[in-house]
């Protein structure tokens, strides 16, 4: 079963626009969730971290959020630009050892 | 300081050969993991090597095999090729050990085609 599931599988908004990508997870224990950006034909990129008591972080125009009870996690974008446009993978750590991957979120932000 | 380089970019095998793909990571990280990713599996984790030592290894038949020098670097072989290996395979570094905490490091990975 998968431990990291996200949604939606891809979305398409114009550009200037808000989004918000959603990620669930069944890890335990649990370590840190990481959101990772991958532009097309590039390695995933680090955007924020998240630790068990932290509900909220952002990265300029990208702002994680966290609750540990639900067991969610969310990405929101803000006045998204074209460089936007990617997949946006999370990344949740258990113990030293394990990581679990989510499928990712394909972004496309359109003029 | 530069950043994760994988060689080559791009490689296009048969069935039944073997490959090498390389990874050279940020100056003074000791870790170096290995990943495939597929349109339909997303990123797997494959294995990872501290100091020369592989300490992680993902689900993968034994095909799958990977080492890492005495300056970091790490290469990762492929034998007996099969289709369904075809795929983005992605190298990350990262300066402590293990796989959590630390963000990794990716590079941009070696496309791989096994026609």
């Amino acid at each position: 079963k998968n431990q990291v599931e996200q949604s939606p599988q891809s979305l398409i908004i114009l550009e200037g626009k808000n989004c918000t990508l959603q990620c669930n997870y069944t890890v335990s224990p649990f370590s840190n969730l990481r959101w990772y950006k991958q532009d097309t034909g590039r390695g995933p990129v680090s955007l924020t971290i998240m630790t068990f008591s932290e509900n909220t972080k952002s990265n300029g125009r990208y702002t994680a959020t966290l609750d540990a009870d639900t067991k969610q996690s969310s990405l929101h974008i803000t006045a998204s630009q074209l460089s936007d446009s990617a997949s946006y993978i999370c990344v949740v750590s258990a113990t030293r050892y394990k990581l679990s991957f989510g499928a990712g979120t394909t972004v496309t932000v359109r003029a | 300081k530069a950043g994760v380089t994988q060689t080559p970019r791009y490689l296009i095998k048969t069935r039944g050969q073997q490959v090498t793909l390389s990874c050279s990571p940020i100056s003074g990280h000791r870790s170096v993991s290995w990943y495939q990713q597929t349109p339909g599996q997303g990123l797997q984790f494959l294995f990872e090597y501290f100091s020369e030592t592989q300490r992680n290894k993902g689900n993968f038949p034994g095909r799958f095999s990977g080492r890492q020098f005495s300056n970091s670097r790490s290469e990762m072989n492929v034998s007996t090729l099969e289709l369904g290996d075809s795929a983005l395979y992605l190298c990350a570094s990262s300066f402590y050990p293990g796989l959590t905490a630390p963000a990794l490091h990716f590079g941009n990975g070696t496309r791989l085609t096994v026609t």
